[in-house]
């Protein structure tokens, strides 16, 4: 059983146009991550969420909007894509949070967006 | 606010032989230091962590780091080689204070192992 997915795998669109990438993890951890991959591998934290609730959330245009309806589910819809936008976009969880949290990010196997 | 600098965009060695990779960080507090891997079109795989007690992590795969403190260095290592190594490594680091949990990761570094 995969312990994170991401759906879908490629997304291929046109500039303008709005997506959402989803993202599942079955591990019963309470925090989960969007990341950002650029061209260059270059990872760089998006949002964050603990229980439902946003914890963090990193320099990011408002196109960008993460959805978590439960715990285990933390979605990610971009309105009026951009060529910037073009990137992989990594889903990831955790257990814990701030001082309770010490252990390791399982991660998806990423969503590459390309955008036309 | 905490950084993490890997110094080599590659690293190339041949099989058999004992590989370094190198990463230094910076925080407030104390670090919480980790590596990852990333093979071709996959998501990064948790390698091992350092949180406190012994300065030797050894991880899986056969890989270990060595946390340094004086020098704020979290080099990866691995007494022997294999091509199936090769892959992307990052270095990352959180701030044991708290700060949520933002895990900062460095740039990673690519590790070519040649037979």
């Amino acid at each position: 059983d995969t312990a994170v997915s991401q759906t879908p795998k490629y997304l291929v669109t046109q500039m303008g146009n709005d997506k959402s990438i989803k993202c599942e993890q079955n591990l019963g951890h309470d925090t989960m991550y969007w990341y950002k991959q650029d061209s260059k591998k270059f990872l760089k934290i998006m949002f964050s969420y603990n229980n439902k609730e946003l914890i963090i959330n990193e320099t990011v245009p408002n196109r960008f909007s993460p959805k978590s309806p439960d715990k285990a589910h933390l979605n990610l819809h971009i309105n009026s894509l951009e060529l910037g936008d073009s990137a992989v976009y990594f889903c990831a969880s955790s257990q814990g949070f701030g001082l309770l949290n010490t252990g390791e990010l399982f991660f998806g196997e990423g969503s590459r967006l390309t955008v036309l | 606010a905490q950084s993490v600098a890997q110094p080599e965009d590659q690293v190339n060695v041949a099989e058999g032989n004992p590989l370094t990779v190198k990463c230094t960080y910076s925080v407030s507090g104390n670090p919480y230091l980790f590596w990852y891997v990333q093979y071709p079109n996959r998501g990064l795989q948790f390698l091992l962590k350092y949180i406190t007690g012994d300065n030797l992590v050894k991880g899986s795969y056969g890989f270990e780091a060595e946390f340094n403190k004086s020098q704020t260095s979290f080099h990866l290592k691995k007494p022997s080689a294999l091509v199936s190594d090769s892959a992307l490594y990052f270095c990352a680091v959180r701030d044991g204070l708290g700060a949520g949990n933002m895990l900062t990761f460095g740039g990673g570094t690519r590790l070519m192992v040649k037979p």
